[in-house]
């Protein structure tokens, strides 16, 4: 049974473009987070929620719009999409005070 | 600002050998998590450090922590192939984010 979970795998899309990405986990964790991870697989926290509530949000550009209906779900829409969007975007879990993250498998998107 | 640097970024090595990557970092932190990412793969909690002089092994893997120097470790011992993937270490921020290393990419050959 999978842990935390993500939809779509692969997105490719078109510059100017919105899309949404969709994370979902069953560990029972309260606190979820968006990774980037660029062509140099640097990993870059993006945002993280707590029982729905935005903890963290590391500058990142306004285009960029977290969602998370419940502790279980947190979403990513991405406005007006451009080239330096590129990327695999992690989702991942945790216990809010234990630190350790489980991340889901990745959505590589790809902005023509 | 912070930062998390690992040494080296690649790693080529000949199976049964021996090597140890290293991860510094630049603030104050008693926790640090080591990752495994196969290539078009979700990261693999490898290893979780909770305070200085943590050790940890599993297999040919041992990770270790020294958090007032800001420094640990990753030996690895008599390389196999199966072993080859990217490291990430990554620092605990006030157990609510981590910020990680470049990762070091680990090549194997027989």
């Amino acid at each position: 049974d999978t842990a935390v979970s993500q939809t779509p795998k692969y997105l490719v899309t078109q510059m100017g473009n919105d899309k949404s990405i969709k994370c979902e986990q069953n560990l029972g964790h309260d606190t979820m987070y968006w990774y980037k991870q660029d062509s140099k697989k640097f990993l870059k926290i993006m945002f993280s929620y707590n029982n729905k509530e935005l903890i963290i949000n590391e500058t990142v550009p306004n285009r960029f719009s977290p969602k998370s209906p419940d502790k279980a779900h947190l979403n990513l829409h991405i406005n007006s999409l451009e080239l330096g969007d590129s990327a695999v975007y992690f989702c991942a879990s945790s216990l809010i005070g234990d630190g350790e993250q489980f991340f889901g498998p990745g959505t590589r998107l790809t902005v023509l | 600002e912070l930062k998390v640097e690992q040494n080296p970024l690649f790693l080529s090595m000949q199976e049964g050998k021996n090597y140890t990557i290293y991860c510094n970092y630049s603030t104050t932190s008693d926790r640090l998590y080591w990752y495994r990412q196969d290539p078009g793969k979700s990261l693999e909690s490898l290893f979780v450090l909770l305070s200085n002089g943590a050790v940890k092994q599993e297999g040919r893997l041992m990770a270790s922590l020294d958090t007032k120097a800001r420094l640990s470790t990753l030996h690895i011992t008599a390389a196999v192939h199966d072993l080859s993937a990217t490291y990430f270490c990554a620092v605990d921020i006030l157990l609510i984010k981590l910020i990680f290393g470049q990762g070091t990419t680990l090549q194997v050959k027989p």
